[in-house]
């Protein structure tokens, strides 16, 4: 079955610099979500998409932005990086979560940004 | 707000004895309830889920998972570990009839010895 795809696998930048995540969802999943997961820590919720339009965020910084498109991919803008911003990057997705019902969230690979 | 407590962070078995992970959930509504798996240097992979259709939740790889209410825990157990069984476990939350975002517990690493 296809599964969440997540690029680049490992991104290697230096202070300052931007950096651009890409998720491509599972099919027929409209619901993508993005967490960060910092050395030895658990993921944390950092934005979600539905439709092309944020539906929640959590601890995102200001320096970061994202955004879902037409197909349904989503991409996290990451500008002015620093070394703490070093982690492991997970994209989710699931279908329309807004029926009442769970619906579940798959998980991508992750991408690892190192920020020298 | 709603979280999870996991009771240790690392767990160590022998293989072949009993695997206990220990979650506690704080909500104000009952939530649901999900444990994910995270081998070394891969993403996340879900075990099992409650979602109120039965308090015991049997999920891949042979784990299963007890939601009580009364003592606000979702345990997780296999009766008999593998080695490959060694990973990062973490109990998370979703709240019912909010935005559907994932709030993870602190992981517990379960390392099992021959």
């Amino acid at each position: 079955a296809a599964g969440v795809i997540q690029s680049p696998r490992h991104l290697i930048k230096e202070k300052r610099e931007t950096a651009t995540l890409k998720c491509y969802p599972i099919p027929r999943h409209d619901t993508v979500y993005w967490y960060q997961q910092g050395p030895g820590q658990d993921p944390q919720f950092l934005i979600s998409f539905y439709e092309k339009m944020q539906s929640d965020k959590g601890s995102i910084p200001d320096r970061f932005s994202a955004q879902q498109f037409s197909d349904y991919h989503s991409e996290l803008n990451m500008s002015s990086l620093e070394l703490g911003d070093s982690a492991l990057y997970f994209c989710a997705s699931s279908r329309d979560y807004r029926t009442g019902k769970e619906d579940t969230q798959y998980f991508g690979p992750g991408t690892r940004l190192t920020v020298l | 707000a709603q979280s999870v407590t996991q009771l240790g962070s690392h767990v160590s078995v022998s293989e072949g004895a009993l695997v206990l992970l220990r979650c506690n959930y704080s909500s104000s509504v009952p939530p649901y309830l999900f444990w994910y798996v995270q081998y070394p240097n891969q993403g996340l992979q879900l075990l099992l889920k409650y979602t109120s259709a039965a308090t015991l939740v049997k999920g891949i790889n042979g784990f299963e998972a007890e939601f009580k209410k009364s003592e606000t825990s979702f345990h997780l157990t296999k009766p008999s570990a593998h080695m490959s069984d060694a990973a990062e476990y973490f109990c998370v939350v979703s709240e019912i009839g909010g935005y559907n975002k994932l709030i993870f517990g602190a992981g517990t690493r379960l390392a099992v010895h021959p």
